[in-house]
């Protein structure tokens, strides 16, 4: 079975914090996501990495950058955290596409972030 | 731009009775893959069921079933003999295949409740 595990389920960290979310899978996936869900929004991509020290901005990439210095870690950074960066985040990985079948994402179990 | 849609936010079904919740999505792309996830509360995120837009037979997985109707747009899942542990969160997620990421396209979400 496909393991993505994150470093921790609840985090409480103060306005202004670096705060870092780690992200891990198991199965030698290429790609891997960072996603924020919120209620009535749906997921919706901060950042991914097709590969190791490559990285693409998703769709609200502003205020989070992102590290992957190995295939199967992928970190989240919020610079300096801010109120409305309480969310839930979730991580996912997939491998690239294989004789033209396209894998499933496998998610982590998600942090839970309040910033006070 | 590529859209999902999920226009019922919760939904509520009587145990052991049929609920179909429906998504729509929009894109000018014909090669794609349709998915539902369901995200239990405080679970992880899981695959439900998946669709590949080139197939005209609809999906099933066991209680799971969807009603793809290509030319509408409209990929909705249908849940057979509802159980109280389908009570989750479903998102509706689309991909385009062959494009130049794995990026997935979700929905709001839809909220459904499993009643004793």
């Amino acid at each position: 079975d496909v393991k993505v595990t994150q470093s921790s389920r609840y985090l409480v960290k103060r306005t202004g914090e670096k705060v870092f979310l780690e992200c891990v899978q198991d199965m030698d996936h290429e790609n891997m996501f960072w996603y924020r869900q919120d209620p009535g929004l749906g997921l919706r991509l901060i950042y991914f990495s097709y590969d190791v020290k490559m990285k693409e901005k998703g769709d609200i990439p502003e205020g989070y950058s992102v590290s992957r210095e190995k295939k199967e870690r992928f970190s989240l950074i919020l610079e300096s955290a801010s109120t409305n960066q309480t969310s839930m985040y979730l991580c996912a990985s997939v491998p690239n596409p294989r004789q033209g079948y396209q894998e499933t994402q496998y998610f982590g179990p998600g942090t839970r972030l309040l910033v006070l | 731009a590529q859209t999902v849609t999920q226009s019922q936010p919760e939904m509520s079904v009587q145990e052991a009775e049929t609920v179909t919740l429906s998504c729509t999505y929009d894109t000018s792309e014909n090669n794609y893959y349709l998915f539902w996830y369901k995200q239990p509360p405080s679970r992880q995120m899981i695959l439900v069921i998946r669709q590949e837009a080139y197939k005209q037979q609809n999906a099933t997985e066991n209680r799971f079933s969807v009603n793809f109707q290509k030319a509408a747009k409209s990929f909705s899942l249908k849940i057979s003999d509802s159980q109280l542990g389908d009570t989750a969160m479903y998102f509706c997620a689309f991909h385009i295949y062959g494009g130049a990421t794995n990026k997935l396209i979700f929905g709001t979400g839809t909220l459904l409740a499993v009643q004793p």
